[in-house]
């Protein structure tokens, strides 16, 4: 149980487009989804943190209107790159706590990541 | 404020031979911790995790780590190495403000030598 997908596993874009990430519970509802940014070689950046129904809550230095997150549903957010840039290529990372979690003490599901790759 | 150091950013060892990967963590109070495993190109799949009951954590595929307060460690370890332990392991603190967010380590590559 306790399952996250995300899709695509791998994209390439031209510079200038929008990429849209999913990332879905499959087997759980999701109070709370969270998005991560993971560079070679080093450790997860959170980049927002997203509700079902709200307005995501970004991290410090991250520009909300390039990373737009949306979170439908209790079972699906989706992270969209704005007019995308080379210095946006990354592995990026979805998690998922289960409905009526999200406290300290909870665990986050990850989805397998999204390698971008913007040319 | 929350954080962990993980203190070998690179461990190898022989399969069959025991694995010690460190991790201390900062915390003004009683924290919540974890150790996550990301094997290449993957996501990160929940080890163990500490919640302020036993000291001693068992996790999946032979880990466990031990919640130390005195020393503020949370150290992971397995008695017998397997080559596919090889992978990037993260230790990882909850942030006090209870909205779920994860500060995580800088990561601790374990080589596994056959």
């Amino acid at each position: 149980g306790a399952v996250v997908s995300q899709h695509p596993s791998r994209v390439i874009c031209k510079s200038g487009t929008s990429v849209k990430i999913e990332c879905r519970s499959l087997d759980f509802q999701a109070t709370t989804m969270f998005w991560y940014r993971q560079f070679p070689k080093q450790s997860l950046m959170l980049m927002a943190t997203s509700n079902e129904g709200s307005k995501a809550t970004y991290e410090q230095g991250v520009e909300k209107d390039k990373f737009l997150i949306n979170h439908a549903s209790l079972t699906l957010s989706t992270l969209t790159v704005t007019s995308a840039h080379p210095e946006d290529s990354s592995f990026y990372i979805c998690s998922a706590t289960p409905l009526g979690g999200g406290g300290a003490t909870d665990t986050q599901y990850f989805g397998p990541g999204t390698r971008l790759t913007v040319l | 404020a929350q954080s962990v150091t993980q203190l070998d950013s690179h461990v190898s060892v022989s399969e069959g031979t025991p694995v010690l990967l460190r991790c201390n963590y900062s915390s003004s109070y009683s924290p919540s911790l974890f150790w996550y495993v990301q094997h290449p190109n993957k996501g990160l799949q929940l080890l163990l995790k500490y919640t302020s009951a036993a000291t001693l954590v068992k996790g999946i595929n032979g880990f466990e780590a031990e919640f130390k307060k005195s020393e503020t460690s949370f150290h992971l370890t397995k008695p017998s190495a397997h080559m596919s332990d090889a992978a990037e392991y993260f230790c990882v603190v909850s942030d006090l403000s209870n909205t779920g967010k994860l500060i995580f380590g800088q990561g601790t590559t374990l080589q596994v030598k056959p």
